[in-house]
């Protein structure tokens, strides 16, 4: 059973282009979470998806940043018009759907914003 | 926010058993404790969780006091690779519960 798949491992974008970062959950979970941690910083959540549904998205700015999780394919985290401060390690975990299960966490995926 | 409290930094000699704390003190009596780690640059893995009752796997066991206010987390034989941050949480039992991290306790494995 492969685990938490983030790709790319490594993203670089100019300023005011578009990053888009991957996430497919492992076989069988319906739940995924997406967290950003800055340099020297802990992690940050930033939205709770379960499939087509956005179930919490309090730690996501209010602008240029989106997450969307369809019925086929990986969950997708979109950053538009990228910023030097979006620069960051962003990882994704995923969980059954049952109560209080754990989360499994991917490699993450570090964007650098040139 | 984070609703634990770790000391910020700790160490242990390699092979001795690390004891790290965590204060919860307003825990609920429907939010679990968790315990995850973080090694440089990667995910963060799971160790073990708990509501009440004193829990061991494979990795870790841990402690929860009775009133349920503080917990500690047991390496038995720590190594040079279990040199990471530590993350204590407690989280609501429910199917739409996110996992909050706060700033964890950095332990570092002396040879």
């Amino acid at each position: 059973n492969a685990g938490v798949m983030q790709n790319p491992r490594h993203l670089v974008r100019r300023r005011g282009q578009e990053a888009r970062l991957r996430c497919s959950p492992m076989k069988g979970h319906s739940h995924v979470y997406w967290y950003r941690q800055l340099p020297e910083e802990g992690l940050k959540f930033m939205v709770y998806l379960q499939k087509e549904n956005i179930i919490d998205e309090s730690g996501m700015p209010k602008e240029r940043f989106s997450a969307e999780f369809p019925k086929e394919g990986p969950s997708i985290l979109r950053i538009q018009q990228v910023v030097r401060g979006d620069s960051a390690a962003y990882f994704c975990a995923s969980s059954p759907p049952q109560y209080n299960e754990k989360l499994f966490f991917g490699s993450g995926t570090q964007l650098s914003v040139l | 926010d984070a609703k634990t409290t770790q000391p910020p930094s700790m160490d242990c000699a390699e092979g001795r058993a690390a004891n790290l704390p965590c204060n919860h003190s307003t825990i609920s009596g429907n939010e679990y404790v968790y315990w995850y780690r973080q090694i440089h640059s990667q995910g963060p893995q799971y160790i073990i969780h708990g509501l009440k009752n004193n829990e061991t796997n494979e990795m870790a066991s841990l402690i929860i006091t009775e009133d349920r206010k503080s917990s500690t987390l047991i390496l038995p034989h720590a190594t040079l690779r279990d040199t990471a941050v530590y993350y204590c949480i407690v989280r609501v039992d429910s199917s739409a519960s996110k996992i909050i991290f706060g700033s964890g306790t950095r332990l570092s494995i002396r040879p």
